[in-house]
Formats: structure tokens, sequence, C-alpha cells
């Protein structure tokens, strides 16, 4: 089946540093990803679709310089938040459609920033 | 504005018992609804899809139902085992292009 991933799988980065996280497509091509952001005992919250070849779509109130967003490939798309403050610690998760109603889900990024 | 209810925070069951988890959107004109598993620091896995105009679906010991009067979709795990223990989030495509909007999750418990 379609597989998803994600690197790296947990990160620990101090108050003002920049964290890139890659979500891959591994066995299939994918020109719309999407990228999720957790809070523990909360839902998925969309941030941005990720578009190959073109800018990304954010959601209402993420912040498009925070979270910079580059699907340069059509396997690939990267996360980069830049200049972290702890509460930008979260799970992210990316997905790709395989099918035009099918996401398959990456298994997430654990970022702490301290 | 638009909004996905999932009936309760968390449910505990006895094995072997069906398990029903339930979905109430509002503000939407889904085609089709969602289910998905999450595990503890995993992302979600996709469950099942049904559409506007499907009642029910099927899949093993999974059941859903779709009712676009009442704006609610039910999941329902029959036979339950320990295994199925995990959070399940129902989830509608806001904008037709696979833009996800989840529910707010059920933490199911199986207890042997």
């Amino acid at each position: 089946g379609a597989v998803v991933s994600q690197h790296p799988s947990r990160v620990i980065c101090k108050s003002g540093t920049s964290v890139k996280i890659e979500c891959r497509s591994l066995d299939f091509q994918a020109t719309t990803m999407f990228w999720y952001r957790q809070f523990p005992k909360q839902s998925l919250m969309l941030m941005a679709t990720s578009n190959e070849g073109s800018k990304a779509t954010y959601e209402q109130g993420v912040e498009k310089d925070k979270f910079l967003i580059n699907h340069a490939s059509l396997t690939l798309s990267t996360l980069t938040v830049t200049s972290a403050h702890p509460e930008d610690s979260s799970f992210y998760i990316c997905s790709a459609p395989s099918t035009p109603q099918t996401q398959y889900f990456g298994p997430g990024t654990r970022l702490l920033v301290l | 504005s638009q909004k996905i209810e999932q009936n309760s925070e968390a449910l505990n069951i006895q094995e072997g018992k069906t398990a029903t988890l339930t979905c109430n959107y509002t503000n939407y004109s889904p085609a089709y609804l969602q289910w998905y598993r999450q595990d503890p620091g995993r992302g979600p896995v996709f469950l099942l899809l049904i559409r506007e105009n499907e009642k029910e679906k099927r899949k093993e010991r999974l059941k859903v139902t779709f009712d676009t009067t009442l704006k609610q979709s039910l999941f329902h795990i029959t036979a339950s085992q320990p295994a199925d223990s995990a959070t399940y989030l129902c989830a509608l495509d806001r904008t037709g292009a696979n833009n996800l909007f989840f529910g707010t999750g059920t933490r199911l418990t199986v207890i042997p």
C-alpha cells in the first residue's frame, strides 16, 4: 500500500533556531501534500497545502513566513519552522493523496522547542 | 461556522462487545466522510470512506453509516478486541480538494 514517510521522527531544538521536516511519498507521486499540526489531546488541524511547482496555500491564522513549505519534487515536501519558539512545540504530520479521495499520512514529527 | 463533533472524548467497552462512535457535523454538505484510526504518537491511518449516496459501508468488523439528513455518521466495531484500542477520527473534505477537516476524536479502550 501507499507509504508516506517523515524525517525526523522527533527533534529538540533551542528557541530561535529553524527546523526542517521532510515528507516523502515512497511509492507514488503526489502533486499535493498537506501539513497538519496536532497539539496534545486535540485533533489534527490543517496548516497548509503544499503544491508541487507552485506556492503553498496556507490556512487562516497560519503564518506563511514562519512555516515555510517547499514542494521541490513529486515525492518530497518540506516544512521549515523558522525561529521556533516553545509554543511551536507540537506534533507535525504530513499527508499525501494516493487516490482522489484517500489520503495517506506520515508517522509524524514530534517537535520540542526549549 | 463549520464544526465536527465526536460524541465523547473517551469510550471504554468490554472485549467482544460492539463499539459505536458518533460523528456529527454542522454547516457542511460533504460529498463523503472518512474515518481514521490514530495510535499514540503516530499519524492517522485511513479506515473507511462513505459517500453521501451510501447509507452504509462495511469492512471486516467495521461498519459506517452516513445520514445526511441528521448530519451524522456512526462508526461501529463489532466483536471488539483490545487491539482496537486507539483514537478514532472522522474527517470531512471541506473543499473537494482533499482538504480534510477532522473531528475531535474518540479514544476507544477495549477492556479484556
